[in-house]
């Protein structure tokens, strides 16, 4: 059984630019969930993807955006950063919709200068 | 909107009982998940409360009164490697979670 896996694990980025980030499901998962992880903090829910639509959205303004992939991989797309999107961003897979238990990636760390 | 409460930090020594609590504040609840993040590392998931009561698996507890939004995780016989990170977290409307800042255990030899 494969785990979660995420893609890359470091990246550096100026403010104004676009970022896409990459997420692999654990096998047999068909829903992904994203999430903001702030120093010291606990993750925020960015929005979540089932069977390749958005399921649910947390408190996030729309330059946040995904998508999923028949394979129930994803990606995470965030356009026009700023320096307080700098933060380890963390995807977590679970089975159909919702998510009692999730598994999480080891994340991207962002950084925004 | 949604808050949650849990203890920044918690001591206690190896081979000590611990308890973490949580209480929170969420409409649409579904329910309580706790999960586990050492340093450097991802969260790993621990225990789900949907209804009132204690799970139990092995060395963890947790236990959710609904009607008082309340939660907490009971961690018996600590170790060393139990310092980390404790986390809850609502499931809300179904498929939104809400995390709290965290608690750090420090295990003490």
């Amino acid at each position: 059984e494969t785990g979660v896996t995420q893609s890359p694990t470091h990246l550096i980025k100026t403010r104004g630019q676009q970022v896409t980030l990459r997420c692999s499901s654990q096998s047999g998962h068909n829903t992904v969930s994203w999430y903001q992880q702030a120093l010291g903090q606990g993750p925020q829910f960015i929005f979540q993807y089932y069977r390749e639509e958005e399921n649910g959205r947390g408190n996030f303004p729309p330059r946040f955006s995904g998508l999923q992939f028949p394979n129930y991989s994803s990606e995470l797309n965030v356009n026009a950063l700023e320096l307080d999107d700098s933060a380890l961003y963390l995807c977590a897979s679970s089975l159909d919709g919702g998510g009692n238990e999730q598994f999480f990636g080891p994340g991207t760390r962002l950084t925004v200068l | 909107g949604q808050s949650l409460e849990q203890p920044s930090e918690v001591t206690a020594v190896e081979g000590a009982i611990v308890q973490i609590n949580c209480t929170y504040q969420t409409s649409g609840f579904y329910g309580l998940s706790w999960y586990q993040q050492h340093d450097g590392g991802a969260p790993t998931f621990l225990s789900y409360n949907a209804l009132d009561g204690l799970e139990e698996t092995g060395r963890f507890s947790s236990f959710l009164s609904r009607s008082d939004s309340y939660g907490y995780l009971l961690l018996q016989e600590l170790q060393m490697k139990d310092s980390a990170s404790y986390f809850c977290a609502v499931r809300y409307n179904f498929n939104k979670f809400y995390f709290g800042s965290g608690t750090k255990l420090n295990v003490k030899p």
